[in-house]
């Protein structure tokens, strides 16, 4: 069965910091994976999805980056933080092509810019 | 305009209760919509899919009105443990293959 990992599960960083929010796959090949934010109290925000290892494609600007070097490792960067970036971030995975339907999600890590 | 809206909430509803949500959609070109289930500072958990026939799965029934635009939950017999956020989503197909519009959720309460 596949499971998807997040880590760190929460993370408290001052503003102007670096971030590095790391998601893998296991028990597929070759997934689209996706990166979602969703602030207190509200909906999730699509931020970044991949197809594949060195494709990314964003959603929304902002100051955050994303990378793919591996097939089932999706990375989350920023070289400085916002206040604006504190939320619940997820790592989601879905089957490529035909079978891409439902997407599953990671436990998240919540993020606090302080 | 949302591309899916729901009301917020929140649902309070005793123990047993039958309860419906509704979410409306405006982009036409959706193909596929789903119900996930969020608990507090929890990942969503996928419900259920909504088939354009409706379908269920035993306390829930999900329906889709494509000429309205709209998809309902049903909850029926409803336990404290289905307290939760549901968040209703809808699909478009493009180049990548699985791009989901989420609802900000309604939230429900189930109390004793």
């Amino acid at each position: 069965s596949q499971t998807i990992h997040q880590w760190p599960a929460t993370l408290v960083q001052p503003v102007g910091s670096p971030l590095s929010l790391e998601c893998t796959v296991e028990g597929t090949s070759n997934p689209n994976l996706y990166w979602y934010r969703q602030a207190a109290g509200r909906g999730l925000q699509l931020l970044f999805y991949s197809v594949g290892i060195g494709q990314i494609s964003s959603e929304v600007p902002q100051n955050l980056s994303a990378s793919r070097p591996q097939d089932r490792q999706f990375i989350l960067s920023s070289k400085k933080l916002l206040l604006s970036d504190s939320g619940f971030y997820l790592c989601a995975w879905s089957h490529l092509g035909a079978r891409a339907n439902e997407q599953y999600f990671g436990p998240g890590t919540r993020l606090t810019v302080t | 305009r949302k591309e899916v809206e729901q009301d917020p909430g929140p649902f309070n509803v005793p123990e047993g209760a039958t309860v419906a949500f509704n979410c409306t959609y405006s982009n036409s070109a959706s193909q596929s919509f789903f119900w996930y289930r969020q608990d507090c500072r929890k990942e969503p958990k996928l419900l259920m899919s909504v088939y354009s026939s409706g379908n269920e799965d035993g306390r829930f029934t999900a329906q889709l009105n494509r000429a309205s635009q709209y998809i309902s939950l049903l909850i029926r017999d409803s336990k404290l443990s289905d307290s939760a956020t549901y968040l209703c989503v809808a699909r478009v197909n493009n180049n990548a293959g699985n791009m989901l519009t989420f609802g900000g959720g309604t939230r429900l309460m189930v109390k004793p």
